[in-house]
Order: structure tokens, then C-alpha cells, then sequence
């Protein structure tokens, strides 16, 4: 399942700095997008998700929707090291969900 | 969101013998349930969708006499992995949503190990 691309990693940033992870889906018809976090051993948990372009904040974390470009991205501002985990993004056509490889994120303390 | 659960969370088991794993919506009346296969460092699979009261749709090259889902219920679903063999070690996650709806909640995962 190729329908979403992301970068395996992993991403190293510092304590106290924006991750910026991105995704990008092959089906134009993708109408919702998900990013998920993952722990090692532990089942995805949802962030959230966003289905118009542009950008919805909550909290720490920032959506980005381009579907123009077929690209989504999530920002954690003040990344911590309880962020370190792996990153999953999920899209949604025909009421199926598929998702990226993830992106494996290390936060340095 | 809601809660979901799994049973068993680990099981190991011999060749050739079937395995079965349960889902349950325990607070949400799931109309669609969704099986997913991990293996290490890789990313979810969808194997197959289940709605309730029908024939789970299988995605490509996934065996469905293999893997048996049923959903007979809007609280529980079932996965056997029928015959089982060592490459069928991996961890299996459910997941329920509802109807149209756009999220889905995700079980706790059962993680199998064929020798």
C-alpha cells in the first residue's frame, strides 16, 4: 500500500524545538488525513486530523494541508522527550484508512 | 474517543493450529471494524473492513480463508488466523468506527508468535 509517503527517519531534534514531520498521499480523492503517534509496542494513538487546507493548531501541535500538492505535515512546537515516539499518517478514502511507513522521532533532552 | 479492546493481548501458539482474536467496542456501536497487521519497524496493514452483518472486504493478497473475520455484532468482531505458521508472527490491531464516519478507535493490539 504506496498511497502515503513518509520519511522513516529518524528525526533528531532537541529538547525545546519544532519537529516538523511530512507526508505525502497518491489518492486525489483523500478527503481526511490523520496523524497518529506510536509507541513501541502500543497500538496508534490519534493527534489529530484535518480535512481542509490550511493549517489547525491544537496545542503543541500544528496540521498542515495541501491538497493541491497532495502533502501534509505535522509541527510539535516545544518538542519534549515524551514525544519521541514513531509518527504515522493516515488517509482516508472511501471510508478505508491507510497509512504512511512513520516517521521515528528522537527528541534529545 | 472509544474504548476498545482486544483479547488476548499475546499469544504464542504451534504451527498449524488456529488462533482466534476478539474486538470489542465496549462504549460505541461500531458499524464498521477495521483489521490491521504490524510487522517490526513497518507500518500498519489494512488486511480487511468488516461491517456488521456482512462479508468483510479483504485488500489485495490477503488470504480470506486464511484470515477469518466476523462481525456479527456492532460491539465484537473476531479474526482466526486458520493454520497458522511462523510468518504469520506479527502484531494484529483492530480498530471500530462508525457508518461514514471519519475516525476510527484502535484496540490495544494482540501480538502473535507462531513456532
Amino acid at each position: 500500500q504506496k498511497e502515503v509517503e513518509q520519511n522513516s527517519g529518524p528525526l533528531s531534534v532537541p529538547e525545546g524545538a519544532i519537529a516538523s514531520l511530512n507526508c505525502t498521499y497518491s489518492d486525489r480523492g483523500s478527503q481526511s488525513f490523520f496523524w497518529y503517534r506510536q509507541y513501541s509496542g502500543k497500538s496508534p494513538e490519534l493527534i489529530m486530523f484535518i480535512y481542509s487546507n490550511g493549517d489547525k493548531e491544537d496545542g503543541r501541535f500544528t496540521a498542515q494541508l495541501n491538497k493541491a500538492s497532495q502533502y501534509v505535515s505535522l509541527l510539535i512546537r516545544d518538542s519534549q522527550p515524551s514525544d519521541s515516539a514513531t509518527y504515522l499518517c493516515a488517509v482516508n478514502p472511501f471510508n478505508k484508512f491507510y497509512f504512511g511507513s512513520g516517521t521515528k522521532l528522537n527528541v534529545k533532552p | 474517543g472509544a474504548v476498545v479492546s482486544q483479547h488476548p493481548s499475546r499469544v504464542i501458539c504451534k504451527s498449524g493450529t488456529s488462533v482466534k482474536i476478539e474486538c470489542r467496542s465496549l462504549d460505541f456501536q461500531a458499524t464498521t471494524m477495521f483489521w490491521y497487521r504490524q510487522f517490526p519497524k513497518k507500518s500498519l496493514m489494512l488486511m480487511a473492513t468488516s461491517n456488521e452483518g456482512s462479508k468483510a472486504t479483504y485488500e489485495q493478497g490477503v488470504e480470506k480463508d486464511k484470515f477469518l473475520i466476523n462481525h456479527a455484532s456492532l460491539t465484537l468482531s473476531t479474526l482466526t488466523v486458520t493454520s497458522a505458521h511462523p510468518e504469520d508472527s506479527s502484531f494484529y490491531i483492530c480498530s471500530a468506527g462508525s457508518l461514514g464516519g471519519n475516525e476510527q478507535f484502535f484496540g490495544p493490539g494482540t501480538r502473535l508468535t507462531v513456532l
